[in-house]
């Protein structure tokens, strides 16, 4: 599985956006990108993926960069249900079904 | 829609004994896992199954068995719990497996063998 390096920890300020850097830049052309995220106490929780072009759905927005070794996820507003660990995590075609969760950052929301 | 079920939410176990851990998914997905995390060692895949009848080992299986009879339920069995089986254990389910699909965790089982 191609490796994916994030930052520890962030923080932010409530109702400011939230960028999550995500560097992979050994990732290869099918590598799906995934985030996922783990409140406090509770599973993990699909955010959002993409493959090539930027996506967005309601939770939040993948920018992916034209050379597809960085992705930042954006949290356009952060709430303080958004303090969790947030993972990024690469999918390969044809590859594992597994989820392969790194350390992931550490996001805190202040009020 | 209630997603992935995961029953019970607490158990305590002592070494030895066995049970079963249950996961249930109303959105008629067809592959399922079960996952286990312990503190600083992130998720770690245990078992899963691509369908119906089709079960396959993750990377820890050992000390775990899994059925798939129907498309709804995966339960995972402890087989004779041991101290090293304590853990947080999140079923997890998906459409396909496949890198196109988002999974979707149960809230977990926090298990205790003493």
């Amino acid at each position: 599985d191609a490796k994916t390096t994030q930052p520890n920890s962030m923080e932010s300020n409530e109702e400011e956006p939230v960028h999550l850097p995500c560097n992979h830049s050994t990732i290869s052309g099918t590598d799906y990108i995934h985030w996922y995220r783990q409140l406090p106490s509770q599973g993990p929780e699909y955010v959002i993926h993409g493959l090539t072009s930027n996506v967005n759905n309601r939770m939040a927005s993948l920018a992916i960069a034209e050379d597809r070794k960085s992705s930042t996820l954006i949290l356009h507003r952060a709430t303080l249900r958004d303090a969790a660990v947030y993972y990024c995590i690469l999918r390969e075609q044809g590859g594992s079904e597994k989820l392969v969760f790194g350390k992931g950052t550490k996001l805190t929301v202040n009020p | 829609n209630a997603g992935v079920t995961q029953t019970p939410k607490f158990q305590v176990l002592k070494t030895g004994q066995s049970m079963t851990l249950q996961c249930a998914q109303d959105m008629n997905h067809e592959y399922m896992s079960w996952y286990r995390q312990d503190p600083g060692m992130g998720l770690r895949l245990i078992h899963y199954s691509v369908g119906a009848g089709i079960t396959d080992q993750g990377e820890v299986p050992n000390g775990y068995n899994v059925s798939r009879s129907t498309t709804e339920d995966f339960p995972l069995r402890l087989l004779s719990a041991a101290p090293s089986q304590t853990s947080v254990y999140f079923c997890a389910s998906s459409y396909s497996g496949g890198p196109g699909y988002g999974y979707t965790f149960g809230s977990g089982t926090r298990l205790t063998v003493v």
